[in-house]
């Protein structure tokens, strides 16, 4: 499968943990970004990494979130103390240019 | 700001039927692409058509056009001989820019009867 994809895929968790989400993007794509979606909404733009540089961060990003892409493949998005308003699907997309963006399968993430 | 609206929060279309789905967009910027997106109930987001603002012919892919009509900023979605697979929410959204951050609109649900 060469398409991007997202581990896990579902998480449950308890308000106050830290949880991680991986995504791995198409091979080559130097491009990648990661979006929230919550019910009923279309995704929100969290943050954008051009190789391992992450160039743009959205307001909705909190301090307690984070994200890196170590040596330009792969990329987590950690968020600490997790909070109930933190339940939404977690997307990542990939890019080798600006006019295409492949989604992965999204991570769901479910805080009680 | 950039900004999407879809004002269809839900469509019904008769299998075989063509459908359209409507999309505006605002932005001050001269270069910038519009894209819609398929999701699914299983929530994957599917890729289904890219227009760029300097496009100057409208977008195909298989049953999928892009009507794009720059003067009144709209990119509406046209589904020809819709199927029952169809049903899903489609999305509209926009980039601009160095780093092709995409602008989503609200979605609109649609639902292909039998």
């Amino acid at each position: 499968d060469t398409g991007v994809s997202q581990n896990p895929r579902h998480k449950i968790t308890k308000r106050g943990q830290n949880v991680t989400f991986r995504c791995d993007p198409i091979s080559e794509h130097n491009r990648l970004y990661w979006y929230r979606q919550t019910l009923g909404q279309g995704p929100e733009f969290l943050t954008y990494f051009q190789n391992e540089a992450q160039l743009e961060k959205s307001r909705l990003l909190s301090d307690r979130f984070s994200a890196e892409r170590p040596k330009g493949s792969f990329s987590t998005l950690e968020i600490q103390r997790t909070e109930q308003g933190d339940s939404a699907m977690y997307l990542c997309a990939s890019s080798l240019v600006v006019y295409e963006q492949f989604f992965g399968p999204g991570t769901r993430l479910t805080v009680l | 700001a950039q900004k999407i609206t879809q004002t269809q929060p839900g469509m019904f279309v008769q299998e075989k039927e063509a459908v359209t789905l409507d999309c505006t967009y605002d932005t001050s910027d001269q270069s910038y692409g519009l894209f819609w997106y398929k999701q699914p109930s299983s929530g994957e987001m599917i890729f289904l058509i890219y227009q760029g603002s300097y496009d100057e012919q409208n977008a195909t892919e298989g049953r999928y056009s892009l009507n794009f009509q720059k003067a009144r900023k709209s990119a509406n979605l046209v589904i020809s001989a819709s199927q029952l697979g169809d049903s899903a929410m489609y999305f509209c959204a926009m980039n601009s820019g160095n780093t092709g951050k995409l602008i989503f609109g609200q979605g609109t649900t649609l639902q292909v009867k039998p």
